[in-house]
């Protein structure tokens, strides 16, 4: 079956280490994207990729490195100049809507939950 | 200013009852798109329903229907028959910018908490 696939679903980590958290694709998507959603809220995005080898900043894009060396796969590492990493992770790709002004619409993963004390 | 506001922190409804949550918008993109996302607490995001700014009719999917005021700025998500598997947040989004090219991000709502009461 055709989806994105994210791992672990369940991350801890101690304070000052990176951790790259996997994102897998098999829907032959050219855009990827990775969100971050802290309780209660609402999803904002932190980096997201139009093709491979090419990569945007997103609106929180501090403390976190993505690359795209493979359509496939768009890993997020979170560094340790992050200040609150500790937070619901959602990675997610896109495809033209056929039919409709060109809308793109986004497919999500399974979210990786990162916990670091 | 907020570019997606939800002013529904949590929502109820009784089974097999319609509701309406609320999204209003701000863009000043003649070209853009509206979607709806359901979350339910596993936290995987559910593609819902989408309208395009240009789009002349109200988008229907199923049970679900977007309510598209333009003028009004705003793209309301209408359940019909609620069933007790609704329950979940719900999320507003917008997607701003022409059609041509490449990926566009989606700016998301706080979301709606709904609540489906057996």
């Amino acid at each position: 079956d055709g989806g994105i696939t994210q791992s672990p679903k369940y991350l801890f980590r101690k304070e000052g280490q990176n951790v790259t958290l996997s994102c897998e694709q098999n829907l032959n998507h050219d855009a990827m994207y990775w969100y971050r959603q802290d309780p209660g809220q609402g999803l904002r995005l932190i980096y997201y990729s139009q093709i491979v080898n090419d990569f945007q900043k997103g609106d929180i894009a501090e403390g976190y490195s993505v690359s795209r060396e493979k359509k496939e796969s768009f890993p997020l590492t979170v560094t340790s100049a992050q200040k609150n990493p500790t937070a619901f992770y959602l990675c997610a790709s896109s495809i033209r809507r056929t039919g409709t002004s060109g809308a793109y619409e986004q497919y999500f993963g399974p979210g990786t939950r990162l916990t670091v004390t | 200013a907020q570019k997606i506001t939800q002013t529904q922190p949590g929502m109820f409804v009784q089974e097999k009852e319609a509701v309406t949550l609320d999204c209003t918008y701000d863009t000043s993109d003649q070209s853009y798109g509206l979607f709806w996302y359901k979350q339910p607490s596993s936290g995987e995001m559910i593609f819902l329903i989408y309208q395009g700014s240009y789009d002349e009719q109200n988008a229907t999917e199923g049970r679900y229907s977007l309510n598209f005021q333009k003028a009004r700025k705003s793209a309301n998500l209408v359940i019909s028959a609620s069933q007790l598997g609704d329950s979940a947040m719900y999320f507003c989004a917008m997607r701003e910018g022409g059609s041509s090219g490449s990926a566009r991000q989606l700016t998301f709502g706080s979301g709606t908490q709904l609540t489906v009461l057996p």
